[in-house]
């Protein structure tokens, strides 16, 4: 089955920037959406189609896709960046929706 | 703006179904589908359904296929999942989300604030 895969976590300084990747067989034909999800919210959509942001996200938030990996930059992480992000895409023949495992990132 | 709200909190013994409400408004309902996502305790993320807003059509995942019956009443907006022959491993946020698409890809945005399930005996 399909599997987008992404680091557990990571830990950044504020102020420093933070890369987080998904890795994924489809990615080069398929869009990249990336979602974040503080510690009991509901999940808020931070980029779609690879590299688009999402209304009302900081600028420092950024995505791109080359190959079978897309990522997710934050540029100067602040505290309020703390929180779980997840990719998500669909496989090659459409069928199945699939989110990564989720990357911890912390900032402090 | 829109926004989706969902029904309250419920505690189902095993064997049992629940049934979670997803009242949409903000938009044209019969614009868009309606996707349901849960996430147990601790874990990620996972895609179980979606319902067409505009003609009823469903689709689910492959391991929800028989447990899982979505609905939707568009003269009050709403969204209704049930999921029967509950077990301990269905505790879980389950959320709705209004499905959106890009070429063949559908995604989500924005989400319900999530209804917790506990499947407990």
């Amino acid at each position: 089955s399909y599997e987008l895969t992404q680091p557990p976590s990571m830990s950044v300084s504020p102020g420093q920037t933070a890369r987080i990747t998904c890795s994924g067989d489809a990615l080069p034909k398929k869009y990249a959406y990336w979602y974040q999800q503080k510690s009991g919210q509901a999940p808020v959509l931070v980029i779609y189609d690879d590299s688009k942001r999402s209304s009302g996200i900081p600028e420092r938030f950024s995505g791109s896709s080359s190959g079978t990996r897309a990522t997710l930059t934050i540029s100067g992480a602040q505290v309020e960046d703390e929180a779980d992000y997840y990719c998500y895409s669909i496989d090659s023949s459409g069928s199945h929706r699939i989110f990564g495992g989720g990357t911890k990132l912390t900032v402090l | 703006q829109v926004q989706l709200i969902q029904s309250g909190a419920e505690v189902k013994k095993p064997g049992a179904s629940v049934k979670v409400s997803c009242k949409a408004s903000g938009y044209t309902f019969t614009s868009y589908d309606i996707s349901w996502v849960r996430q147990a305790p601790g874990q990620g993320l996972e895609w179980m359904a979606w319902i067409s807003g505009y003609n009823n059509n469903t689709n689910c995942a492959q391991k929800f296929q028989g447990r899982v019956t979505l609905t939707t009443d568009t003269s009050t907006t709403t969204a209704y999942m049930e999921l029967t022959n509950l077990r301990s491993d269905d505790t879980a946020i389950y959320y709705c989300a209004r499905d959106r698409i890009t070429g063949t890809t559908h995604w989500f945005d924005p989400w319900g604030q999530g209804t917790l399930v506990t499947v407990s005996s």
